[in-house]
């Protein structure tokens, strides 16, 4: 079964303290990974992508991925109030005939208290 | 420019309605998707085009039909709609995944939120 897990949380961090959020997927086939983020009420952002086993950093955001563990991973670090959102976590997993399907975990909530 | 149109923003249709919601991408993306997302979940893929032609259709009920006119342009067209099928509609686009392993990133638009009656 194709699927894309995360934790639903909510993951409650302080302000200014490192945010991490994990994600794994079942299908070794799957190529190209992506963090989205979800204000309540508003479209997928999508902030982080990533391609190639190793780190990825772009500002406060870093996104790690392990394909031999199947595992991509967010951190935010100096986490903010605004960062407060959904994160979803997606995955492009083969659908057959050459096609990939763009497919989402269930999100994992996060709130940085103040 | 990384920008999806979607009209209108807010629909409310009754069941026995037609109606079309449409999306608008000018990144020069190959692939267009509709997703459908209720409240508290994550988007659930309805249809991809590929090059202008339906790749994948997952099991969506006929009262939805898609029609992607050209590369730009995707629609969705709505009838005898039930309100279980009030949500979020978004649309989205990225290069076809395969095509290349990068560079397939996928821009969603601000969506379209559906209320049936």
């Amino acid at each position: 079964q194709k699927e894309v897990e995360q934790n639903s949380g909510p993951l409650s961090v302080p302000e200014g303290a490192i945010a991490s959020l994990n994600c794994t997927y079942s299908d070794r086939g799957s190529q190209s990974f992506f963090w989205y983020r979800q204000y309540s009420g508003k479209s997928p952002e999508l902030i982080m992508f990533i391609y190639s086993n190793g780190d990825k950093e772009d500002g406060r955001f870093t996104a790690q991925l392990n394909k031999a563990s199947q595992y991509v991973s967010l951190l935010i670090r100096d986490s903010q109030p605004s960062d407060s959102a959904t994160y979803l976590c997606a995955v492009n997993i083969p659908s057959g005939a050459g096609s990939y399907q763009l497919t989402f975990g269930k999100g994992t909530k996060l709130s940085v208290i103040p | 420019d990384t920008e999806v149109t979607q009209t209108p923003k807010h629909l409310v249709m009754g069941m026995t309605n037609k109606k079309s919601l449409k999306c608008e991408q000018h990144m020069g993306h190959r692939a267009m998707y509709w997703y459908k997302q209720k409240a508290k979940k994550p988007p659930e893929l309805m249809f991809v085009y590929s090059y202008e032609k339906l790749s994948i259709n997952e099991s969506v009920p006929s009262r939805f039909s898609p029609e992607c006119p050209n590369s730009s342009l995707l629609n969705l067209h709505l009838h005898a709609l039930q309100p279980e099928d009030s949500a979020l509609y978004l649309c989205a686009s990225s290069q076809p995944p395969g095509w290349d392993r990068a560079n397939t990133e996928a821009f969603f638009g601000q969506g379209t939120r559906l209320t049936v009656v």
